[in-house]
């Protein structure tokens, strides 16, 4: 099983700063299947990246993924006040497994 | 638009069975292969398994071979996820998603999720 590991566990910030999520998995992702969620609280997760770094529908251009092999990176370049979430990483590669997650707190 | 609607929360006691069901609409609902993922209470995310919703498919994760079975009635465009011997580490509330790939993805595990049922919570309480 492919065991990702999201760093850090909590990023506190302010809006308009620039959020960096690394996403470390512990065997290469084929292809770089990839994806990444946003989840608020009370709410399901929604997509915002797959494979690796293309954005779902209607995500805006704020949210970017890069990254391949084992390692990948979510970037919020400019964080607005409703990014302020928990985000996790997914593989899809090899059966399904989730990374921890990491909560982007209002410092 | 697609929607997932997942039936509402559960009590059960430890040993006993539940059945949550998630009813899509918004798509050719023959199409597309549903997960089931869940989320223990201030924890992340868990997949469980997948299903071709005609249920001529299904592939479940390790962990809950044995104990989880997922169906589907195509004349209500429903699935269903039953998880039987429930303990209390089975609290949780539990999703349904929608596998983004129009067809058979070329993995039994399927691919990432582009839409989310609101999820059911399953409490497991003596």
């Amino acid at each position: 099983e492919i065991v990702l590991t999201q760093s850090p566990g909590t990023l506190s910030l302010s809006p308009g700063e620039r959020a960096t999520l690394s996403c470390r998995a512990s065997q290469s992702v084929s292809s770089s299947y990839l994806a990444w969620y946003q989840q608020k609280p009370g709410q399901a997760p929604r997509l915002l990246i797959y494979a690796a770094s293309s954005r779902a529908t209607g995500i805006p251009d704020r949210f970017s993924g890069s990254g391949s092999g084992t390692d990948f990176t979510l970037t919020i370049s400019r964080l607005e006040p409703e990014d302020f979430a928990v985000y996790y990483c997914q593989q899809y590669g090899s059966s399904q497994t989730f990374g921890q997650g990491t909560k982007v707190e209002i410092k | 638009q697609v929607q997932l609607l997942q039936s509402g929360a559960e009590v059960k006691k430890p040993g006993a069975s539940v059945k949550v069901s998630c009813k899509a609409s918004g798509y050719t609902f023959t199409n597309y292969y549903i997960h089931w993922v869940r989320q223990a209470p201030g924890q992340g995310l868990e997949w469980m398994g997948i299903i071709h919703p005609s249920g001529s498919t299904t592939t479940y994760a390790q962990k809950f071979r044995g104990r989880v079975t997922m169906t589907g009635d195509t004349s209500t465009s429903t699935v269903y996820m039953e998880l039987t011997s429930l303990r209390s580490e089975d609290t949780a509330v539990y999703y349904c998603a929608r596998d983004s790939t129009n067809g058979y993805s070329g993995y039994e595990w399927g691919s990432y999720f582009d839409s989310w049922g609101q999820g059911t919570l399953v409490t497991v309480s003596s």
